[in-house]
């Protein structure tokens, strides 16, 4: 069965400091994976996503993901953390063939501190 | 990318009524899916939304808790049934091609 497991509940980073949030996926095939951003009391907005192709994408707002299959991780890293970065990160599979259904990861909350 | 409206953004129903969510996209898209997040928690799926067919539930989702409409490509209503404060949670649609794109949501509280 498919699942993801967002490891790390809650970060908290130094504003300036680099990111990492972790992703670990279970899955048959290659799925496809995303990383969502959810302010609060906002709905989601896509950051990157990957289909195939280069394991290092590029998303908005300065993140990236590396996909690595051995792993089965897709860790989503900035380099440097703005205040506006806190918010809510979910990591999400689309498994492949069945109309694009996603599950999604418990989320990461992420707090800046100034 | 689509946009994708939802309204209402946000509720207040007793317990024992009913509220329809509609969910709008600018473009047409094949699958439409309708998931509650539940305070502090991440989102669960509740049903695939077809055109022309009956929809397809998740394990613990109900039709007749959860009815869904959809009468074409690019509209989508999901009702919640005789409410319970369990039921207060935000309701959030997403359609697309191989990307899911999300409506921001409804915040449904039931008291």
């Amino acid at each position: 069965a498919q699942s993801v497991t967002q490891p790390d509940i809650h970060i908290t980073v130094s504003e300036g400091a680099s990111l990492e949030l972790r992703c670990n996926y279970s899955y048959g095939a290659t799925p496809y994976l995303f990383w969502y951003v959810q302010s609060p009391g906002q709905g989601l907005q896509l950051l990157l996503k990957y289909f195939s192709g280069d394991t290092l994408v590029q998303g908005i707002k300065g993140f990236e993901a590396e996909f690595k299959r051995s792993q089965s991780s897709f860790n989503l890293r900035k380099p440097s953390v703005h205040w506006s970065d806190a918010a809510e990160y979910f990591c999400a599979v689309g498994a492949r063939g069945t109309g694009n259904q996603f599950y999604f990861g418990t989320g990461t909350s992420l707090t800046v501190i100034p | 990318s689509a946009v994708i409206s939802q309204k209402p953004s946000r509720d207040i129903c007793q317990r024992g009524t009913s509220l329809t969510i509609q969910c709008q996209v600018d473009s047409q898209v094949t699958m439409m899916f309708w998931y509650r997040q539940q305070p502090g928690q991440s989102l669960t799926l509740i049903a695939t939304a077809n055109q022309g067919s009956e929809a397809t539930y998740e394990s613990g989702f109900v039709i007749d808790k959860f009815p869904i409409s959809r009468p074409n490509l690019t509209f989508s209503t999901l009702t919640v049934s005789n409410m319970s404060p369990e039921d207060s949670s935000i309701y959030l649609c997403s359609g697309g091609g191989l990307e899911a794109f999300f409506g921001q949501g409804t915040r449904l509280t039931v008291v």
